[in-house]
C-alpha cells in the first residue's frame, strides 16, 4: 500500500508564478482533501471532494486558487499567481468513505508539500 | 457549526510524566471523534479514535474516552516518552451529510530527557 503520494514535496518559486501541486489518493478511497498548514493559521481545510465532485470549497482563500479531480486516482490544487503569504505546508487526504468499515471515517495523510513563494 | 477546542501549547514534560491533553468538542448528533499525531516533517497520522459515547480509544499507551456527557475526549498518557514529541490534534467527523472533518489547532508536545 503506497499510501497517500504528493508531489512535488517542496517547491520554492517567485511571486507571480503558477504552482500546481498533486496528489494521488490511495485507491478505493471515495474522499480526497487539501489543507493548508502554517504557524500562524494551524491546519485549514481548504476543499473536499466527494466520489470525485467538490463538496465544500469554502476554505479556499480567493480565487487564485482552484482545484481539480478530474478522475478517482488524481487531484491538483493550483494557485495563479501566487503570492509570499501562500508559502506553506499543503497536506493531501483520503478517507474510504462507503461501503461503511472499520476505518472509513479514517484520513490518511500524503507526506506534504512545502511551498516557499519569495 | 461543529467545532473543537484543544488546549493551547506548547507543552513540555519531562520523560515518564503523566501527559493530558484537553479537548472538547461542539456537534450535533453523535460525531466520531479522533487523535491524530503529526511528528516532524510529517503529515499526520491516526493515533485512535472513539465512534460512540463511553468508547476508549487506545493506541501506543495514549487512550482518550467520548464523553458525551461533557462532550470532552481528552488524551492521556501515562508515561511519555522522548519519541511521543510531536502535535497532537483533536478531531471530529459529523453523523451526518458528507461528514466533513473538523480538526483543532493542535497541541505541541516536547520531551525532553
Amino acid at each position: 500500500d503506497a499510501g497517500v503520494i504528493q508531489s512535488p514535496r517542496h517547491e520554492v518559486t517567485e511571486m507571480g508564478q503558477e504552482v500546481t501541486l498533486r496528489c494521488k489518493p490511495i485507491s478505493g478511497h471515495n474522499s480526497l482533501f487539501w489543507y493548508r498548514q502554517t504557524m500562524m493559521r494551524g491546519l485549514e481545510l481548504l476543499i473536499y471532494f466527494n466520489n470525485n465532485v467538490p463538496i465544500d470549497d469554502s476554505g479556499m482563500p480567493e480565487d487564485r486558487f482552484s482545484a481539480k479531480m478530474p478522475n478517482a486516482s488524481f487531484s491538483t490544487l493550483k494557485i495563479q499567481p501566487s503570492e509570499p503569504r501562500d508559502s506553506a505546508v499543503y497536506f493531501c487526504a483520503s478517507r474510504p468513505g462507503y461501503p461503511r468499515g472499520p476505518r472509513s471515517n479514517e484520513q490518511f495523510f500524503g507526506p506534504g508539500t512545502r511551498l516557499t513563494v519569495l | 457549526g461543529d467545532s473543537v477546542t484543544q488546549m493551547e501549547g506548547p507543552v513540555t514534560l519531562s520523560e515518564e510524566a503523566f501527559l493530558t491533553i484537553n479537548c472538547t468538542y461542539t456537534a450535533t448528533g453523535y460525531p466520531s471523534l479522533f487523535w491524530y499525531v503529526q511528528y516532524p516533517g510529517e503529515g499526520l497520522q491516526l493515533l485512535l479514535k472513539a465512534t460512540k459515547a463511553d468508547d476508549k480509544g487506545s493506541n501506543k499507551g495514549f487512550e482518550a474516552t467520548y464523553r458525551k456527557e461533557t462532550t470532552s475526549f481528552h488524551l492521556e498518557k501515562g508515561s511519555v516518552q522522548v519519541s511521543d514529541s510531536a502535535v497532537y490534534f483533536c478531531a471530529l467527523t459529523g453523523s451526518g451529510g458528507y461528514q466533513k472533518v473538523t480538526f483543532g489547532i493542535g497541541t505541541k508536545l516536547q520531551v525532553i530527557p
